[in-house]
């Protein structure tokens, strides 16, 4: 099986733009996780979703926002773009909603000027 | 809620040495579960162990192994005969096993050196 992809792998955007960030999760799994990890921070859970619904959210600011499609690839989207949200984005995926552990992704390390 | 401490920011053992490093957790939940996952530098987390909270037996996996101390919830990863390719940071994490609020939850991080 192919493992969870995430695209891109790289960006570079300014304040105050908005950026887009995909996971494809291994095929079979219905649940995707994101989360955030800065040195600083470690990781930091942002949003789980489980058959196109947002199951369970993390402490973050409304900017943050994702959705699931029906093949279970998952997006997610930050709004107005801050020097802080600089970090590695990491997707994980699961077959299930509880107990499994999750596989996770290469990341995409976006970089905020 | 529950926390992960991982109370060793950095470790480093000699090649073919054994090292352990350590976890605890605070939770009131009977039912969970415990991972260890491993990120090489600028590559990909992968899953190192898995340990199951209602299973008193230890979980192994080839030369990595834990000592899961449930009362004390405390949750160590012992590697054995290490390797240069053990180099990496290790996350101890922990999942409750009740939905649906049951994001997984991660320490801080052990950065593992192995000296040739």
């Amino acid at each position: 099986k192919a493992g969870v992809t995430q695209t891109p792998r790289y960006l570079i955007k300014t304040r105050g733009q908005q950026v887009t960030l995909s996971c494809s999760p291994i095929s079979g799994h219905r649940s995707v996780s994101w989360y955030q990890q800065t040195p600083g921070q470690g990781l930091q859970f942002l949003f789980e979703y489980f058959s196109e619904t947002q199951r369970n959210k993390g402490n973050f600011p409304g900017r943050f926002s994702g959705r699931q499609f029906s093949n279970s690839r998952s997006e997610m989207n930050v709004s107005t773009l801050e020097l802080g949200d600089s970090a590695l984005y990491l997707c994980a995926s699961s077959p299930a909603l509880s107990g499994n552990e999750q596989f996770f992704g290469p990341g995409t390390r976006l970089t905020v000027l | 809620a529950q926390t992960v401490t991982q109370s060793q920011p950095e470790m480093s053992v000699q090649e073919a040495e054994t090292v352990t490093l350590s976890c605890t957790y605070d939770t009131s939940e009977s039912d969970y579960y415990l991972f260890w996952y491993k990120q090489p530098p600028s590559r990909q987390m992968i899953l190192v162990i898995r340990q199951e909270a209602y299973k008193q037996q230890n979980a192994t996996e080839n030369r990595f192994s834990v000592n899961f101390q449930k009362a004390a919830k405390s949750f160590s990863l012992k590697i054995s005969d290490s390797q240069l390719g053990d180099a990496a940071m290790y996350f101890c994490a922990y999942r409750s096993a009740q939905g649906p609020l049951n994001d997984m939850r991660f320490g801080a991080g052990t950065r593992l050196t192995v000296k040739p």
